[in-house]
């Protein structure tokens, strides 16, 4: 079974300052990969996603997730935190075969501080 | 629709009661997905539907949930005799229908239940 952990429910950085939010995921082959984020009140929004090629990844935002299979990560960053920023974000999983459901992490729920 | 709706956003219900929840998805999406999400936690499937058909309900806690899509489009989600471990928000997804299994899920707003 596919499990995915969020190293770290709450991060908080400075405004302008580097966002580092962890994903690691157990699979016996590597699955597709996605980040989500919730802003209060709204559904989940996706952010990136990987499926095959390239293993660094760009999504909205400015936000950008790297997959290391050898680390079975695919950790998100910014280089530049802003303060619209500040969500929650879930890294997920999926089988790359036939299985449809997506697994999450237990989500890391990011602060901006000015 | 422009987008993946729920209602109600919110619903208070007492013990032992039942509750249905409503989910529209996008009008060209074939393919239909409820999770339940608990206070602190990253949501949890429960089913799918391809079309009107539901090929994995494996997610279902008890024989009290189901859910349905008869006609391919809205789906509905029932709890019968809730219980207050059922406390949740509900999220509907829905995606394109499924070739490469790339397919990305857009998600609704999700209906919080509370149930006393």
């Amino acid at each position: 079974a596919q499990s995915v952990t969020q190293l770290g429910s709450h991060v908080s950085v400075s405004e302008g300052a580097l966002v580092l939010l962890r994903c690691n995921y157990s699979s016996s082959v590597p699955p597709y990969l996605f980040w989500y984020v919730q802003y209060p009140n709204q559904g989940l929004q996706l952010l990136l996603k990987y499926t095959t090629g390239a293993t660094l990844v760009k999504g909205i935002n400015g936000f950008e997730a790297e997959f290391k299979k050898s680390e079975t990560s695919f950790h998100l960053t910014k280089p530049s935190a802003h303060m619209s920023d500040a969500a929650e974000y879930f890294c997920a999983v999926k089988p790359s075969g036939s299985a449809r459901q997506l697994t999450f992490g237990s989500g890391t729920q990011l602060t901006v501080l000015p | 629709g422009a987008g993946v709706s729920q209602s109600p956003r919110y619903k208070v219900t007492k013990r032992g009661q039942d509750v249905t929840l409503r989910c529209d998805p996008i009008s060209s999406h074939a393919t239909l997905y409820w999770y339940q999400q608990a206070l602190g936690q990253g949501p949890e499937f429960l089913t799918y539907f391809n079309y009107e058909a539901q090929p994995d309900k494996s997610g279902l806690p008890s024989d009290r949930f189901s859910a349905e899509r008869p006609e391919g489009s809205i789906s509905t989600l029932t709890i019968q005799r809730t219980e207050q471990r059922d406390s949740a928000m509900y999220r509907c997804a829905s995606s394109l229908e499924p070739t490469s299994g790339q397919e990305t899920q857009y998600f609704g707003p999700g209906t919080r239940l509370l149930v006393l």
